[in-house]
């Protein structure tokens, strides 16, 4: 069993919809949730990141973290054809001098927002 | 602001040919250093990573090799090249203090 499971979609939506993406995960040692946005053929972008349990908001975007379900979402309100890509979430059990920061990735959800 | 680059941007190589990957980090110092191979459809494999100048860490036994000779710049090569090598290859930092990892821009190597 993976230890991050994302559904690969792809997720097709028009235009002004809410979007929901999720990621579920097991290793409960996980504290620290991020979502990166990858354009085709670029590398991934730090859209978000939480280190607690609960809503973090920034602009159309909303992150939420259930760490008793193990779960985390990404909302997009009013989405837009800018923000057709492929959604990556990534979290970490801990952060050490001699590891440095120790991602686990989803495998991403391939998102279009249809004008 | 913080800058990663990555080059060469695109690549084909053929089987057996050497590889040599830059990636080169401004506007920072002492940065945890990261490369990652992604596959076409497929999430991020992380490679190898590094802490400080001289300090590598391999996560996959494989037919690559990473080198970091100075503070802002991290180097993965091969001597000679797989079939299977072939991918996205990104380099990404972090700050000594954070967990946010930044990505460059990526080299899609392609073997023949």
């Amino acid at each position: 069993q993976k230890e991050v499971e994302q559904d690969p979609g792809p997720l097709s939506v028009p235009e002004g919809a809410i979007v929901s993406l999720n990621c579920t995960y097991s290793n409960s040692a996980f504290q620290y949730f991020m979502w990166y946005r990858q354009y085709s053929r670029k590398g991934p972008e730090l859209l978000m990141y939480t280190y607690s349990s609960g809503n973090k908001e920034d602009g159309r975007f909303t992150a939420q973290v259930d760490k008793s379900s193990k779960y985390i979402s990404l909302f997009i309100r009013d989405s837009q054809p800018s923000d057709s890509a492929t959604y990556l979430c990534a979290m970490s059990a801990f952060f050490g001098e001699t590891s440095g920061s120790r991602l686990t990735f989803g495998e991403g959800t391939q998102l279009t927002v249809n004008p | 602001s913080q800058t990663i680059h990555q080059w060469p941007a695109t690549l084909v190589q053929p089987v057996g040919s050497p590889l040599s990957l830059e990636c080169t980090v401004e506007g920072t110092s002492n940065p945890n250093l990261y490369w990652y191979r992604q596959a076409a459809g497929r999430g991020l494999q992380l490679l190898f990573y590094s802490v400080g100048i001289g300090q590598i860490s391999s996560e996959v036994p494989q037919n690559l090799s990473a080198s970091r000779p100075q503070d802002r710049q991290f180097i993965l090569s091969s001597k000679k090249l797989l079939l299977s090598d072939s991918g996205f290859y990104l380099c990404a930092w972090s700050s000594q203090a954070a967990l946010e990892q930044y990505f460059g821009p990526g080299t899609r190597l392609t073997v023949t």
